[in-house]
């Protein structure tokens, strides 16, 4: 139990064009949904909150504009790259936090997704 | 705010021996305490967490934590490694009120020579 799902695996595009990556929970439902953006050899680093129903929040020094956040079921988070630049090519990895208040402390990652922009 | 510091960016052990991986945290308040494994362009992979109770910590694929309070460490333990376990591993902590988001360390590239 508790998989999360990232599609597209990995994808290449072109600048200027714009990247969508879902996360999805597959067999639990997630009020609360994380994206993180990782670089070669280093840690993980929190882009933002992705709230059910509600606006995202996001980390200091990330773009709202260029980083697009949608939470429209308990089981499904979108991330839309806008506009994207060779700097947004990266591993973005989501992870979903199970809906109620015994499951506060868990997260569960997903496979993560590589977007190379060239 | 929290963070985290894993003082050892590279571990290289023989297979069977056995392998501490550094983990010391900062935080004001009260925190969570995590470890999670990855593997080549893999997400991550809960090993083991504390939440309160018992300061020693047993997890999966044979791995054991300790919560040192007074000395701010989580360090992760396992008695005899495997060449599996070659793997990067990540140190991470949250607080236990509001968002509880996690923040990492650096992360700890573990590798396990026959």
């Amino acid at each position: 139990g508790a998989v999360v799902s990232q599609h597209p695996s990995w994808v290449i595009c072109k600048s200027g064009t714009s990247v969508k990556i879902e996360c999805r929970s597959l067999d639990f439902q997630a009020t609360t949904m994380f994206w993180y953006r990782q670089f070669p050899k280093q840690s993980l680093m929190l882009m933002a909150t992705s709230n059910e129903g509600s606006k995202a929040t996001y980390e200091q020094g990330v773009e709202k504009d260029k980083f697009l956040i949608n939470h429209a079921s308990l089981t499904l988070s979108t991330l839309t790259v806008t506009s994207a630049h060779p700097e947004d090519s990266s591993f973005y990895i989501c992870s979903a936090r199970p809906s109620g208040r015994f499951s506060r402390n868990e997260q569960y990652f997903g496979p993560g997704t590589r977007l190379t922009v060239t | 705010a929290q963070s985290v510091t894993q003082l050892d960016s590279q571990v290289p052990v023989f297979e069977e021996a056995p392998v501490e991986l550094r983990c010391n945290y900062s935080s004001s308040v009260s925190v969570y305490l995590f470890w999670y494994v990855q593997y080549p362009n893999q997400g991550l992979q809960l090993l083991l967490k504390y939440l309160s109770g018992s300061t020693l910590v047993k997890g999966i694929n044979g791995f054991e934590a300790e919560f040192n309070k007074s000395q701010t460490s989580f360090h992760l333990r396992k008695p005899s490694v495997h060449i599996s376990d070659t793997a990067e591993y990540f140190c991470a902590v949250s607080d236990i009120q509001g968002a509880q988001k996690l923040v990492f360390g650096q992360g700890t590239r573990l590798t396990i020579n026959p």
